[in-house]
């Protein structure tokens, strides 16, 4: 079966870093997703990683194994807003987006 | 604006009762999609269309039916409404294959009692 797995919750403090871990056994790969959804929000794209390796934006950082079926996000300077559900999802073989439950991030003062 | 309009915001809708959710894109992306959203399961596809006139299931396509009479219209229906359908329903498009940049709705949130 298809299976992506995040850390359910996690808490961090403002102004600090937090690394979200995801990682996935899919039939198939072909990019994996990171989206960020605020409570009772739809989610909104932060980030696609296709190749290996780290891709920068701004404070979010996100980074691909494929070898190892592993990504982490990155987020930096965190700030109060960047309270969210952070969700990772993989694109299969059929070009379908398998998608994880998600990682409630808490920002603490 | 571009982007996705979702109809109801929300619903209480009693159980047995037929129930449409409406979706509707102005991005002309070729790809739509309907996921349900349940606490600690995250998002599950319903159905979806490649291009309008195709439709097929998703994970989780038992109790919903959808059609693709155009580009910019994707409806689910609900035949005959169940607790269990109890969620929060998001409609998706995307320009590509692979579902690169998946735009979303703002979401239906429904509640069947």
């Amino acid at each position: 079966g298809q299976n992506i797995d995040q850390p359910t919750e996690m808490t961090a403090t403002e102004g600090a870093i937090v690394q979200i871990n995801c990682t996935y056994q899919t039939s198939g790969f072909n990019g994996l997703f990171w989206y960020q959804q605020h409570a009772g929000e739809a989610p909104t794209f932060l980030s696609y990683n296709v190749l290996d390796g780290l891709e920068e934006k701004g404070r979010f950082s996100s980074f691909l194994s494929r070898s190892k079926g592993y990504s982490y996000l990155l987020l930096k300077e965190l700030q109060m807003k960047d309270s969210a559900s952070y969700l990772c999802a993989v694109v299969d073989s059929n070009y379908q987006l398998i998608w994880g439950a998600g990682t409630k991030l808490i920002i603490k003062p | 604006i571009a982007g996705i309009t979702q109809a109801p915001t929300s619903q209480i809708l009693a159980a047995g009762r037929r129930m449409t959710l409406r979706c509707t894109q102005d991005m002309r992306h070729n790809a739509m999609y309907w996921y349900r959203q349940d606490l600690g399961l995250g998002l599950r596809l319903i159905h979806y269309s490649n291009t309008a006139g195709t439709t097929g299931k998703g994970e989780v396509p038992d109790g919903y039916s959808v059609s693709r009479a155009n580009t910019d219209d994707f409806p689910l229906t609900l035949a005959s409404a169940v607790p269990s359908q109890t969620s929060v329903y998001f409609c998706a498009s995307s320009d590509g294959q692979g579902g690169y940049g998946y735009t979303f709705g703002s979401g239906t949130r429904l509640t069947v009692v």
